[in-house]
């Protein structure tokens, strides 16, 4: 497994701004991932980052709206631009590992509330 | 019909019991399948993998189908700190995209 940390654990912000989420990995790990589950709900994947490349996007999801960083092997950004209160959501950053990168590994989730 | 479907429960079980739940996937090509608990405010943690020869851990058991393309979990001897939600994840071949189910609330009251 990996220890995953993220920063911040939770945050209220007001509509407009934008707010960037850190994720340290203890080890390191080619892909990471970014998630948002919004209550009562599952997880929602946004995108996957790759070390060395551009971030892949699922529909839905822009690069505008939520750039990501990838600088190194143990670290990711996403930001939350421009926001609104429906981007009140916990937000996920995961790694996948196992002998075929199949397990998913999370960090504790940021909880971003929008006002 | 949703990829990954599963009851969202909530199953209400007293302590002791023996409660199982179910995950149907759509995408026939799915090969790796897991179940992962969410405790609440928490991040979801892997439980286990779901092998086709079916697995066991402990009180947990899980089970493939790929004819009627479904999972199982069991869980034996429930205790309260089982409560949780249960997410049913697939991946398909040659992804590394997991897809979650919407998890399944599991009660276990005294």
């Amino acid at each position: 497994s990996a220890v995953i940390s993220q920063k911040p654990s939770r945050d209220i912000c007001q509509r407009g701004t934008s707010l960037t989420i850190q994720c340290q990995v203890d080890s390191q790990v080619t892909m990471m991932f970014w998630y948002r589950q919004q209550p009562g709900q599952s997880l929602t994947l946004i995108a996957t980052a790759n070390q060395g490349s551009e971030a892949t996007y699922e529909s839905g999801f822009v690069i505008d709206k939520f750039p990501i960083s990838r600088p190194n092997l143990t670290f990711s950004t996403l930001t939350v631009s421009n926001m609104s209160p429906e981007d009140s959501s916990i937000y996920l950053c995961s790694v996948a590992l196992g002998a075929v990168k199949d397990e998913q590994y999370f960090g504790p989730g940021t909880r971003l509330t929008v006002t | 019909r949703k990829e990954v479907e599963q009851d969202p429960g909530p199953f209400n079980v007293p302590e002791g019991a023996t409660v199982a739940f179910n995950c149907t996937y759509s995408n026939s090509a799915s090969q790796s399948f897991f179940w992962y608990r969410q405790d609440c405010r928490k991040e979801p943690k892997l439980l286990m993998s779901v092998y086709s020869s079916g697995n066991e851990d402990g009180r947990f058991t899980a089970q493939l189908n790929r004819a009627s393309q479904y999972i199982s979990l069991l869980i034996r001897d429930s205790k309260l700190s089982d409560s949780a939600t249960y997410l049913c994840v697939v991946l398909s071949g040659g992804s590394y995209i997991p897809t979650f189910g919407r998890g399944t609330s599991l009660i276990v009251h005294p």
